[in-house]
């Protein structure tokens, strides 16, 4: 089992619909939970953050932490087509404090 | 400067070569971070760097090293280049610690024939 995994994808959804991204993880002693995006040929950008059970939202995006589930997610909402692009999750255990693992990412195409 | 630099942007090399890819950074950043991505895969850790003087090794770190001489740089080299380490390298950054929100070079494609 990898310790990070996504949905393996590609998502498509239509212009203005909720996107849903998900990610499992295998440590449950992890304490710090990352999305990224990254666009084709670019390198990743930080987009949310989450450390504590429940939701957290910044403008159209909201992750949701459960951590008795390992289960974190990314919710886009009013997506658009610049929202097309390969979103990574990475898990911080508190184990190794200062390394992050990463999800092999989902790949998201908002279709006009 | 303005974040994280990476030279050189991309580079074809000749198996059985030595390479050094640079990492600077200016955001006195503790931790620092090299990542290889192939091709449909995610982010794997090759070495990283908690603070200046330290270094350990990630996930892949066979055939690689790194040194950390100071905050701003961490240079990643390839003793000997093989076919089985093309790839894009990105080198972050991090404050370190529990909450490591990490930010990202642009990255160096690396081919080697």
């Amino acid at each position: 089992q990898k310790e990070v995994e996504q949905n393996s994808g590609p998502l498509s959804v239509p212009e203005g619909a909720i996107a849903s991204l998900n990610c499992t993880y295998s440590d449950r002693v992890s304490q710090s939970f990352f999305w990224y995006r990254q666009y084709s040929g670019k390198s990743p950008e930080l987009i949310m953050s989450i450390y504590s059970n429940g939701d957290k939202e910044d403008g159209r995006f909201t992750a949701q932490l459960n951590k008795a589930s390992q289960y974190v997610s990314l919710l886009i909402r009013d997506s658009q087509p610049s929202d097309s692009a390969t979103y990574l999750c990475a898990v911080n255990s508190g184990t190794n404090a200062g390394k992050s693992t990463f999800g092999d990412g989902t790949t998201l195409t908002v279709k006009p | 400067i303005a974040g994280i630099t990476q030279a050189p942007t991309s580079q074809i090399l000749a198996a059985g070569r030595r390479m050094t890819l640079r990492c600077t950074q200016d955001m006195r950043h503790n931790a620092m971070y090299w990542y290889r991505q192939d091709l449909g895969l995610g982010l794997r850790l090759i070495h990283y760097s908690n603070t200046a003087g330290t270094t350990g090794k990630g996930e892949v770190p066979d055939g690689y090293s790194v040194s950390r001489a100071n905050t701003d740089d961490f240079p990643l080299t390839l003793a000997s280049a093989v076919p089985s380490q093309t790839s894009v390298y990105f080198c972050a950054s991090s404050s370190g610690g529990d909450y490591n929100e990490q930010f990202f070079g642009p990255g160096t494609r690396l081919t080697v024939l």
